[in-house]
């Protein structure tokens, strides 16, 4: 049972184009959210966090809304460029016995901004 | 700043060979983790170390053992390596330990077990 669902599982967009894309979890407790950048080759990178308190977070052109009533997350991407083709993934920070945390991961979302 | 450097990127090895995939971090953070990630799957966290000398399991951890003599390094060795080993390797460091801090990712070894 995946308890981070990502969607779309692809998307192709044209550079300039506005895109969001989802994250639904069912993970409880949480003491975060993170999404990461993974372009090809390469290991991922963090572009946001947010606590469950928060309800949006900006980095650049990219924003992430977290809505922990309904336990869904989504990053917006404006004005896409070439740059921005890679799989978004969606983490999840779970919260266990003694304080421990456990990452979970979504499988991500692969996109590709053609020109 | 170098951040986490991961050897080789590449490495193609026959059943039942043994390997050690090397980690090494300048970033002087305590906590080191290697993940393995196939295609269509989410990333799997195979084993993690809280510090020098402490190393604990992950989700995955048969047939991989790791240890962790210094701050800096973190070696994964496969021992007799199978198809089912065949995948991409990531090592990963953090300043605080699993979700309360970002994970700073090395660039990955694709390892092809034939």
């Amino acid at each position: 049972k995946n308890q981070v669902e990502q969607s779309p599982q692809s998307l192709i967009i044209l550079e300039g184009k506005n895109c969001t894309l989802q994250c639904n979890y069912t993970v409880s407790p949480f003491s975060n959210l993170r999404w990461y950048k993974q372009d090809t080759g390469r290991g991922p990178v963090s572009l946001t966090i947010m606590t469950f308190s928060e309800n949006t977070k900006s980095n650049g052109r990219y924003t992430a809304t977290l809505d922990a009533d309904t336990k869904q997350s989504s990053l917006h991407i404006t004005a896409s460029q070439l740059s921005d083709s890679a799989s978004y993934i969606c983490v999840v920070s779970e919260v266990r016995a003694g304080n421990n945390r456990k990452l979970i991961w979504g499988l991500g979302t692969s996109l590709a901004v053609n020109p | 700043n170098a951040g986490v450097t991961q050897t080789p990127k590449f490495r193609i090895l026959k059943i039942g060979q043994s390997m050690t995939l090397q980690c090494t971090q300048d970033m002087n953070h305590n906590y080191m983790y290697w993940y393995r990630q196939d295609p269509g799957m989410g990333l799997k966290l195979i084993y993690y170390s809280v510090g020098a000398g402490i190393t604990d399991k992950g989700e995955v951890p048969n047939g991989y053992n790791v240890s962790r003599s210094t701050t800096e390094d973190f070696p994964l060795r496969l021992e007799l390596a199978a198809p089912s080993q065949t995948s991409v390797y990531f090592c990963a460091s953090s300043y605080l330990l699993g979700g309360a801090g970002e994970l700073f990712f090395g660039e990955g070894s694709r390892l092809t077990v034939l």
